[in-house]
């Protein structure tokens, strides 16, 4: 079956320390985002890439970092510069072509906990 | 900027209708609808586009009035699997979806 796959789906980091979520897709889609979710604040925009080797930031990218070496695959590292790195992350893919006008598939999602 | 959804939060008894509203301060080409259930991910609904028609499937269906870039999803009949928490994301170019903060919708019998 095709879809995304995150993992962990549960991460538990002490401060000070990187963690790199996985995402992976088999959808053949060309867009692929990261969201970051906290209570009553909805999904707001990490980074996301259009094509293999480029990447933009969204509206909360600071204090983390991805890249997109393959088509399949977009990790999202939390740096230790990342303030408040307690939340659930989605991340999702769409088919090529303006953002705004295809379907977004979602994983399953990653909870992330720094003690 | 995000979108404002409204209401928070609403509750239901099964059978009863409810309207859930978007509104954007920015023209939009387009308008999402997504469901989430409880540490799950988001469930896509349906999409309005800039031009198009009013959607629907089953009994929920939703509108885009462009000129007041405003969307609203409505749920007939409720029915206790449609509780969740309802997003709306918004296309104004450019830059991916934005999304509002959600309406948790209750359906109790």
């Amino acid at each position: 079956d095709g879809g995304i796959t995150q993992s962990p789906k549960y991460l538990f980091r002490k401060e000070g320390q990187n963690v790199t979520l996985s995402c992976e897709q088999n959808l053949n889609h060309d867009a692929m985002y990261w969201y970051r979710q906290d209570p009553g604040q909805g999904l707001r925009l990490i980074y996301y890439s259009q094509i293999v080797n480029d990447f933009q930031k969204g509206d909360i990218a600071e204090g983390y970092s991805v890249s997109r070496e393959k088509k399949e695959s977009f990790p999202l590292t939390v740096t230790s510069a990342q303030k408040n790195p307690t939340a659930f992350y989605l991340c999702a893919s769409s088919i090529a072509g303006a953002p705004g006008t295809g379907e977004l598939f979602f994983g399953e999602g990653s909870r992330l906990t720094v003690l | 900027q995000q979108p404002v959804q409204s209401p928070q939060a609403v509750i239901l008894r099964e059978g009863e209708d409810a309207v859930i509203n978007c509104s954007s301060s920015k023209a939009l080409y387009s308008v999402h609808w997504y469901r989430q259930k409880h540490g799950e991910a988001p469930v896509f609904l349906m999409i309005l586009l800039k031009g198009g028609e009013q959607k629907g499937h089953d009994k929920i269906s939703a509108s885009f009035n462009e000129k007041k870039q405003q969307s609203s999803l409505y749920l007939t009949a409720s029915q206790l699997s449609y509780s969740g928490t309802y997003f709306c994301g918004t296309y104004s170019g450019n830059t991916p979806l934005v999304f509002g903060k959600g309406t948790r919708l209750s359906v109790i019998a």
